[in-house]
């Protein structure tokens, strides 16, 4: 079955470590999507993906890095990790041309102490 | 850039009362309007959209329609059920296959 699946589901970091979030999605899909979840605020974007070897910045990129080996396979990567990165991490996928539906992961909680 | 607003961040009712979720965007192009639902521990996923070519759209009881005049994008559904309690987003697409959320609606559905 097609999925988009995230690893870990749950870690606690702390503060100035580096942290690496997983996705993987079965659905074959050109483009992925690393949001950030926060009351108040609904999902933000912070990277996203066109293809595999591209990055793009979305709206919140500052305080991470994105990586997208494969077509399956985007990163989220949280080089010195601080307690406002506490949050839950959504990755999604979607495909061109399908008109913008995006299928999302479980998510990650992440928590900076 | 673009811009989603949903005013009603908590909203509870009892079965098969009336649901109604109102939402304001702002963009400079042609927008398609989704809405997303979260339902609790899981990721969300897309409940309806709706183009400027339909105005409307209806997936699993609930309709939303859109208003260009007033870029308003209101869901709605006749009669709620508790397993309608979750979350509710209204969500922007643009043309670079990115999606701009609002900050979401928490329904409350007692039994």
């Amino acid at each position: 079955e097609a999925a988009v699946t995230q690893s870990p589901r749950n870690k606690v970091a702390v503060t100035g470590g580096k942290v690496t979030l997983s996705c993987n999605q079965t659905n074959n899909h050109n483009n992925m999507y690393w949001y950030r979840q926060d009351t108040g605020h609904g999902l933000r974007l912070i990277h996203y993906s066109y293809g595999a070897g591209s990055t793009e910045k979305g709206d919140i990129p500052d305080g991470y890095k994105a990586s997208r080996p494969s077509q399956e396979n985007f990163s989220l990567i949280l080089e010195l990790a601080t307690p406002s990165q506490t949050s839950v991490y959504f990755c999604a996928s979607g495909e061109t041309g399908q008109i913008y539906e995006q299928y999302f992961g479980p998510g990650t909680r992440l928590t900076v102490l | 850039g673009d811009s989603v607003t949903q005013m009603q961040g908590q909203v509870t009712l009892s079965e098969d009362d009336f649901l109604f979720i109102n939402c304001t965007y702002s963009t400079t192009w042609y927008p398609t309007l989704f809405w997303y639902v979260q339902y609790p521990g899981e990721g969300p996923q897309l409940l309806l959209k709706v183009t400027t070519a339909n105005n409307k759209g209806i997936s699993r009881g609930f309709e939303a329609t859109y208003d260009k005049r007033t870029t308003s994008f209101h869901l709605q559904k006749a009669s709620v059920q508790e397993s309608d309690s979750a979350v509710y987003y209204c969500v922007l697409g643009d043309m670079g296959y990115k999606l701009t959320f609002g900050t979401g609606t928490s329904l409350l559905v007692d039994p």
